[in-house]
């Protein structure tokens, strides 16, 4: 099974600080036709999941342009440039590659 | 797109419970759906698959235990739970997975306790 190591497990910000997560595969999640099925998503306290990037790099509709995605193969990041309090909750990488599996965690706290 | 679970509740270890997903607002019969699950204060952890043409996967965690089926007439999603564990206590979500959209619904409770 592929494991999804996330990193920090917790992150304190201040607001306009940028922030990144890091995610990083046990396998590549290139698959044979050239695409890597990694998403980012964040969980509000109390609510259910919300997509913020699909395929690594792509913003999801609605999400405001100051969340980014980057990397390939197996090393991962989300990037927040410029965090606002609505950001607080716990992000979460998944990988569609090889079956489903999600990351560990981060949780944003607000200082 | 609109998911709504139920069917949750308390249950004793060894019994069974059988979750239910109502989808609307898209053409449920085309879609693959998933069945995911988060035990309290815990990470999302991803139970089971059934594809739009009803292929089946399952974690190893609830292999032989659960199955996940669909009715497309009725626009439903299904979990039956048996045998159920201590660790299975978790808030259950329904969620259509597609390659630039994640719908979820917003979970239902399953307690399995004596």
């Amino acid at each position: 099974d592929v494991v999804l190591t996330q990193t920090p497990s917790t992150l304190s910000a201040t607001i306009g600080q940028s922030v990144s997560i890091s995610c990083r595969s046990s396998q590549s999640l290139l698959d044979s036709a050239g695409n890597t099925y990694l998403y980012w998503y964040l969980q509000r306290p109390g609510q259910s999941p919300q997509l913020l990037i699909y395929l690594v790099s792509n913003l999801g509709s609605g999400v405001p342009n100051r969340f980014s995605g980057s990397g390939s193969g197996t090393d991962f990041t989300l990037k927040i440039s410029g965090v606002e309090a609505e950001d607080l909750g716990v992000y979460y990488c998944m990988q569609a590659t090889h079956a489903l599996t999600f990351g560990s965690g981060t949780k944003l706290e607000i200082k | 797109v609109q998911l709504v679970e139920s069917g949750g509740g308390l249950v004793q270890p060894g019994k069974s419970l059988k979750l239910s997903c109502s989808a609307s607002g898209f053409t449920f019969s085309s879609y693959g759906m998933h069945w995911i699950r988060q035990a309290p204060g815990k990470g999302l952890d991803w139970v089971a698959y059934i594809s739009s043409s009803s292929g089946t996967v399952y974690a190893d965690a609830v292999k032989g235990r659960f199955t996940i089926s669909r009715d497309n007439a009725k626009n439903t999603l299904y979990l039956q739970l048996n045998s159920l564990k201590s660790e299975d206590t978790a808030i259950y979500y329904c969620a259509s997975l597609r390659l630039a959209t994640g719908y979820w619904g917003q979970g239902v409770m399953v307690t399995v306790s004596s």
